[in-house]
């Protein structure tokens, strides 16, 4: 069965922090995908990456940035917290070929 | 602009009838389509996907239907179980990325 795992289930953070949101998946799949769930807009993309080192901006990158350092690992990373950034961030792997994407059960932030 | 549409936010459907979600997507580029069910606090699951040279796709009770003209797909579930009861995305592909609707909540009437 293929695992996405995110560090944290919940977090609250305050306006200004730097946070760090990890995930890591089992697959080997070689894309890895950061989004937002917000009720009434449904997902959307923050950030992909293809490959190792190699990222792309999806619909929504402000605010955020990202690091793929090891194949099995992508972390989002908000620089400075903003109440806007409230939100539930999932993250998910495919492989390179398949549309299917695997998803992690998702941290709830909350940034006051 | 929203690619991909799902106009019902929500729908409730007796125990044991047809469940029918439906999708409306505006790029013809897209060439594969997915549905992902969400319970509360989980990530989205993977239900089904259609290709875009299909016009159909079964699984149990789960059936994909696909229009290219009208850029319209919708999911039937039959019969619908208590279980059902989710939020239900679709997504388009292209590129390998999603772009994802809005999502439907569907609840199940016992």
């Amino acid at each position: 069965d293929v695992k996405v795992t995110q560090s944290s289930r919940y977090l609250v953070k305050r306006t200004g922090e730097k946070v760090f949101l990890e995930c890591v998946q089992d697959m080997d799949h070689e894309n890895m995908f950061w989004y937002r769930q917000d009720p009434g807009l449904g997902l959307r993309l923050i950030y992909f990456s293809y490959d190792v080192k190699m990222k792309e901006k999806g619909d929504i990158p402000e605010g955020y940035s990202v690091s793929r350092e090891k194949k099995e690992r992508f972390s989002l990373i908000l620089e400075s917290a903003s109440t806007n950034q409230t939100s539930m961030y999932l993250c998910a792997s495919s492989f390179a070929t398949r549309g299917e994407q695997f998803f992690g059960p998702g941290t709830r932030l909350t940034v006051l | 602009d929203q690619q991909v549409k799902q106009n019902s936010p929500s729908l409730s459907v007796q125990e044991g009838r047809i469940s029918i979600l439906n999708c409306d997507y505006t790029n013809s580029m897209f060439d594969y389509f997915l549905w992902y069910k969400k319970y509360p606090a989980e990530g989205p699951t993977f239900l089904i996907s259609i290709s875009s040279i299909k016009d159909k796709n079964e699984d149990g009770r789960f059936t994909v239907f696909l229009n290219k003209s009208a850029k319209h797909l919708s999911l039937h579930i039959v019969p619908s179980q208590p279980g059902d009861s989710a939020v239900y995305f679709c997504a388009a592909s292209r590129d390998e990325k999603l772009t994802f609707g809005t999502g439907t909540r569907l609840t199940i009437i016992p």
